[in-house]
């Protein structure tokens, strides 16, 4: 596509819920990234995925967190048995390696609220 | 491990000064440092990286290695400018690392 969708762009679930954010990154973009960002802060790193495989998981804050990018292009970040303090804007973005990479082009994001 | 650190969450200048939007670092390897910018509804984007030793909109940012900071600057600030600035760096992992954002207002 164009550039970087993620759906759903707002989403609203009840603590305990299962959500599941999806990103779907530029057309031949090897590198996928997700970010949270809460009110007031920069975007706080979750993973890095080069390719199919997770290249950097050490931002997931603990084990209800789970991406998967199974076939090198679409990602989805899983959240199991939400809490209040999960709500935030989580941020996708993506680049491609050689000339011009390392430049993140983001989605619009996916807002999720815990009530 | 990286870090990244703007010190100023906000910044007020009036048309036509300069500004000045500070970044520092702490990396024990080569980074590549970033400005990335976020103007009001719209997503977040490049603005500048510094091996592009490039100006755009009028900003300018200069990496001082032995000082370990990328501050961003322009010499006439305009209105379009406000938005939500952040520096971001990129480590020899490829792993992107942000700071926590300077919201830069230009009053008219």
């Amino acid at each position: 596509g164009a550039g970087v969708s993620q759906t759903p762009s707002n989403k609203v679930t009840e603590k305990g819920k299962y959500v599941e954010l999806r990103c779907d990154p530029i057309s031949g973009h090897t590198a996928l990234y997700w970010y949270r960002q809460s009110l007031g802060q920069g975007p706080e790193f979750l993973i890095y995925f080069q390719g199919t495989g997770a290249a950097d998981d050490s931002g997931l804050p603990n084990d209800r967190f789970f991406a998967v990018r199974p076939e090198g292009s679409v990602s989805t970040l899983k959240i199991q048995r939400t809490e209040r303090g999960d709500s935030a804007v989580y941020l996708c973005a993506s680049s491609r390696t050689g000339i011009g990479a390392n430049v993140l082009t983001f989605g619009a994001g996916s807002r999720l609220t815990v009530l | 491990a990286q870090r990244v650190t703007q010190p100023e969450k906000l910044l007020s200048v009036f048309k036509g000064a300069p500004v000045e939007l500070k970044c520092n670092y702490s990396y024990s390897g080569s980074p590549e440092l970033f400005w990335y910018v976020q103007y009001s509804r719209q997503r977040l984007q490049l603005l500048l990286r510094h091996i592009s030793r490039e100006s755009i909109k009028g900003f300018t940012a200069d990496l001082n290695k032995g000082e370990t900071s990328f501050h961003l600057k322009k010499p006439f600030a305009q209105e379009e400018d406000s938005a939500m600035y952040y520096c971001a760096l990129r480590d020899n992992n490829n792993d992107m690392r942000f700071g926590a954002g300077t919201r830069l207002t230009v009053k008219p």
